[in-house]
């Protein structure tokens, strides 16, 4: 099955700098990449996503980019403030028997120190 | 429009009993997934849910089981409880039966097993 490996698992930054977080795939099959925020004690929520026909998107602060070949893609938050504090999960899904199959990362802590 | 709706927000078991959380997506939305959150671990799927029938499984014991009804609100079940099974469930729905999406999460049941 498809395997998503997330790093780091933690990651502090200061107020104003940018932060990295990659992923990794196992299934070429997998075709849309998305990524949620999850606030402590909040419900996780789409931040931004990508399919694989595009290779960058930005929205704002916040871009994401794949690379097919390599199997992975990455989260990129620029100007970090402190609400970007949070948990952030990428995942990577497909269509099989016509229903979608997700499988997550295992999450990144992310702490935007004022 | 209202969101994903989970019930009960917490719960408190004991070894070997039996748990039902209850899950109302999103009005229109007609798939239903559930998610283990735990730390470290990430979100880990349970099953998903599309018209009353399961469509997928993840890879946990049958002592998970689920149901969906026709009002696309859906039932998971945990019986014969463990202290492993402490962990945030959520839910989450999709608009569209096919291809790949946005997930609208609830915002969790948190059960403890004592």
């Amino acid at each position: 099955g498809e395997n998503v490996e997330q790093h780091p698992s933690t990651l502090s930054v200061q107020e104003g700098d940018s932060a990295v977080i990659k992923c990794t795939y196992s299934d070429s099959a997998s075709n849309y990449f998305p990524w949620y925020k999850q606030e402590l004690g909040k419900r996780p929520q789409l931040i931004i996503d990508i399919r694989s026909n595009v290779g960058e998107k930005k929205d704002q602060r916040i871009a994401v980019t794949l690379n097919k070949t390599a199997k992975h893609f990455s989260l990129h938050i620029t100007e970090t403030q402190p609400e970007d504090s949070a948990v952030y999960f990428c995942a990577a899904s497909r269509e099989s028997g016509g229903y979608q199959k997700v499988t997550f990362g295992t999450g990144t802590k992310l702490q935007v120190i004022p | 429009k209202a969101g994903v709706t989970q019930t009960p927000r917490y719960l408190i078991k004991t070894r070997g009993q039996q748990v039902t959380l209850s899950c109302s997506p999103i009005s229109g939305h007609r798939s239903v997934s559930w998610y283990q959150q735990t730390p470290g671990q990430g979100l880990q799927f349970l099953f998903e849910y599309f018209s009353e029938t399961q469509r997928n499984k993840g890879n946990f014991p049958g002592r998970f089981s689920g149901r969906q009804f026709s009002n696309s609100r859906s039932e998971m079940n945990v019986s014969t409880l463990e202290l492993g099974d402490s962990a945030l469930y959520l839910c989450a729905s999709r608009n569209g039966d096919r291809g790949t999406g946005e997930l609208f999460f609830g915002e969790g049941s948190r059960l403890t097993v004592l």
